[in-house]
């Protein structure tokens, strides 16, 4: 997993309710990014953060949220408002001149 | 039309086999082109990288990029049961945005 840690790895929420997906890395990248994965449809952008206390909606943003106190650490709220949370969800941080991606071990999440 | 398009399979081959794993793209301002391995329930891992047209190899694999076809093509080759996974197709575009492939998962018989 190379330095970024997902928690946890497997996470149930109930109807209504917000759960947050956790993300560090110890590999002082500046960018980190949110991607959801369903099967055969490859990924999909959430959110990124370039730097701290700034972020940018991806391509789903809608019923997410997400936090960017740290440059360690970027968590993801799934909210009441995503209907269909079940995914398997990936972090990862970028690295060097090229903005090579590097991924973490993911969260699966289902509903209850 | 999506983006990026990519077989998802599966691909199911003999152990020793060449394998050939494909993706095609339609905006041609796309610039880099990478290819990951993901084993089951686990992160992406970054196999290759490439810019330019032409071969690019590592070990039993190689990636090769047509950019007049907007066509990207991985080969393995002498393919290991531990080879089996599901191999995504990335493609950068300018802003350093990344486009995926839906992913092409491949099983090696031994």
């Amino acid at each position: 997993d190379g330095g970024i840690t997902q928690s946890p790895k497997y996470l149930f929420r109930k109807e209504g309710q917000n759960v947050t997906l956790s993300c560090e890395q110890n590999l002082n990248h500046d960018a980190m990014y949110w991607y959801r994965q369903d099967p055969g449809q490859g990924l999909r952008l959430i959110y990124y953060s370039q730097i701290v206390n700034d972020f940018q909606k991806g391509d789903i943003a809608e019923g997410y949220s997400v936090s960017r106190e740290k440059k360690e650490s970027f968590p993801l709220t799934v909210t009441s408002a995503q209907k269909n949370p079940t995914a398997f969800y990936l972090c990862a941080t970028t690295a060097g001149s090229k903005n090579i991606q590097y991924f973490g071990a993911g969260t699966r999440l289902s509903v209850l | 039309q999506k983006e990026v398009e990519q077989d998802p399979g599966p691909l199911s081959v003999p152990e020793g086999a060449i394998v050939s794993l494909n993706c095609t793209y339609s905006n041609s301002a796309f610039q880099y082109f990478m290819w990951y391995r993901q084993y089951s329930r686990k992160g992406p891992e970054l196999l290759m990288y490439t810019y330019s047209s032409g071969n690019k190899e590592d070990g039993r694999f190689t990636a090769q990029v047509d950019k007049s076809s907007k066509y990207i093509s991985l080969f393995i080759r002498d393919s290991q049961p531990s080879d089996s996974a599901t191999y995504l197709c990335a493609i950068m575009m300018s802003n350093y945005q990344l486009i995926w492939g839906a992913g092409t998962k491949l099983i090696i018989k031994p």
